[in-house]
């Protein structure tokens, strides 16, 4: 399997909802992304797994949460959320963390925030 | 923190010509310039890349050159073809990953 996939494919929710991204990859990756892409923007990086623990967090807001529950699985939960947040959000993952590890990328899940 | 700047925002060519697309840096301890193409509705996928310590990198018909004294480096499509129309973002980061940032990207329209 060569693939980082990611479900939901589509979101709507309302700001007041909760709700969960997924991204899965067997690959035996062990870095683990995500980013978020506005339309015609590129990919602004929100956080790094390294491992399993949070490497990186680019000042993300803490209604966006991060959860590696293990070495395959990345989820991102989504709480009060605004319509400014609606937009594509990726998963990447890496052999490892750092410039010697190229990314690859999920198909990414369109949400849409109400 | 890292900025990367990216030009031109859109760039046409016909089939068989070249495409350059320049890219400039902000902070001096990045070392590794990746490319990525981007078409439209999918993921992006990375292309070329290029590591500080190396001034030039040729993949058939796609080569990156980087300056690292004046902070910049470049994309060279050869004999483009219809399927290089895409978005692409050149991006820079350190060793470990920190501050990964893209440039806003270049819409390439290759025209037969």
């Amino acid at each position: 399997d060569t693939e980082v996939t990611q479900t939901p494919k589509h979101l709507v929710m309302g700001m007041t909802n909760k709700k969960s991204l997924k991204c899965e990859q067997h690959m035996g990756h062990r870095a683990m992304y995500w980013y978020k892409q506005k339309a015609k923007k590129p990919p602004e990086l929100m956080f790094v797994y390294s491992y399993e623990k949070l490497s990186i967090n680019e000042s993300v807001p803490s209604r966006f949460s991060p959860e590696c529950p293990n070495s395959s699985l990345l989820n991102l939960h989504l709480h009060a959320l605004q319509p400014e947040d609606s937009a594509l959000y990726l998963c990447a993952s890496s052999q490892g963390q750092g410039a010697d590890y190229e990314q690859y990328f999920g198909p990414g899940t369109r949400l849409t925030v109400t | 923190g890292e900025n990367v700047e990216q030009h031109p925002s859109t760039l046409s060519v016909q089939e068989g010509d070249s495409a350059v697309i320049k890219c400039t840096y902000s902070d001096s301890a990045s070392n590794y310039f990746p490319w990525y193409k981007q078409e439209l509705g999918k993921r992006p996928q990375l292309i070329i890349d290029i590591r500080s310590n190396v001034g030039e990198k040729k993949d058939q018909r796609i080569a990156v050159t980087l300056n690292k004294t004046a902070k910049h480096f470049s994309l060279h499509i050869t004999e483009t073809q219809p399927e290089d129309s895409a978005v692409y973002f050149c991006a820079a980061t350190r060793n470990y990953g920190q501050n990964f940032v893209f440039g806003p990207g270049t819409r390439l329209s290759v025209l037969p």
